[in-house]
């Protein structure tokens, strides 16, 4: 059980073009999911707390129009990275609750973003 | 402000003996959990051992084990036998809320090799 799920799981835009990543949870409902920012041999950063059905809060430094977080259901949170510049390359990692409640959180496999 | 050290950057460790990683945090929270979380070169997140703040007896999962010292803020993951297949980054995670306002902070990481 607690199976997240990301897609796709690599993928190459062009700056300037917007790319959507998706985030499943697979066999739980999560009200509540959480995005992350790694960059090669360094930690998560949390980006953003996405709430099912209200909108995402930020963490400070982290741009809302151009990352933007939709949680348009139980199962299902979306990352828009919007106007991609190569600083924007990096590998982006989404997590969720099985229960409100619960402190532990369960990671997708992550999203490879290259922009070229 | 809630913080997460891990002071050693890269650790080696021969297969079949014991290592321990380490881990300190800073909090004024009374009630909070501890985890350890495993990334592996396929950089999926995994859960490898928690901890909650309120029970003195320290977690175990098969070969995982952690020495949590509440008082002095610790809380190290001791790894018995090790096998080629723990070689991993290993995050030491705090967590002090629930719900849509807790969130996950991350320590720096410690990256593993265990040596055949």
């Amino acid at each position: 059980g607690a199976v997240v799920s990301q897609h796709p799981s690599w993928v190459i835009c062009k700056s300037g073009t917007s790319v959507k990543i998706e985030c499943r949870s697979l066999d739980f409902q999560a009200t509540t999911m959480f995005w992350y920012r790694q960059f090669p041999k360094q930690s998560l950063m949390l980006m953003a707390t996405s709430n099912e059905g209200s909108k995402a809060t930020y963490e400070q430094g982290v741009e809302k129009d151009k990352f933007l977080i939709n949680h348009a259901s139980l199962t299902l949170s979306t990352l828009t990275v919007t106007s991609a510049h190569p600083e924007d390359s990096s590998f982006y990692i989404c997590s969720a609750r099985v229960r409100p409640t619960d402190y532990e959180q369960y990671f997708g496999p992550g999203t490879r973003l290259t922009v070229t | 402000a809630q913080t997460v050290t891990q002071s050693q950057p890269e650790m080696s460790v021969q297969e079949a003996e014991t290592v321990t990683l380490s881990c300190t945090y800073d909090t004024s929270e009374s009630n909070y959990y501890l985890f350890w979380y495993k990334q592996p070169p396929s950089r999926q997140m995994i859960l490898v051992i928690r901890q909650e703040a309120y029970k003195q007896q320290n977690a175990t999962e098969n070969r995982f084990s952690v020495n949590f010292q509440k008082a002095a803020k610790s809380f190290s993951l001791k790894i018995s036998d090790s096998q080629l297949g723990d070689t991993a980054m290993y995050f030491c995670a705090f967590s002090y809320g629930s719900g849509n306002t807790g969130k996950l902070i991350f320590g720096q990481g410690t990256t593993l090799q265990v040596k055949p």
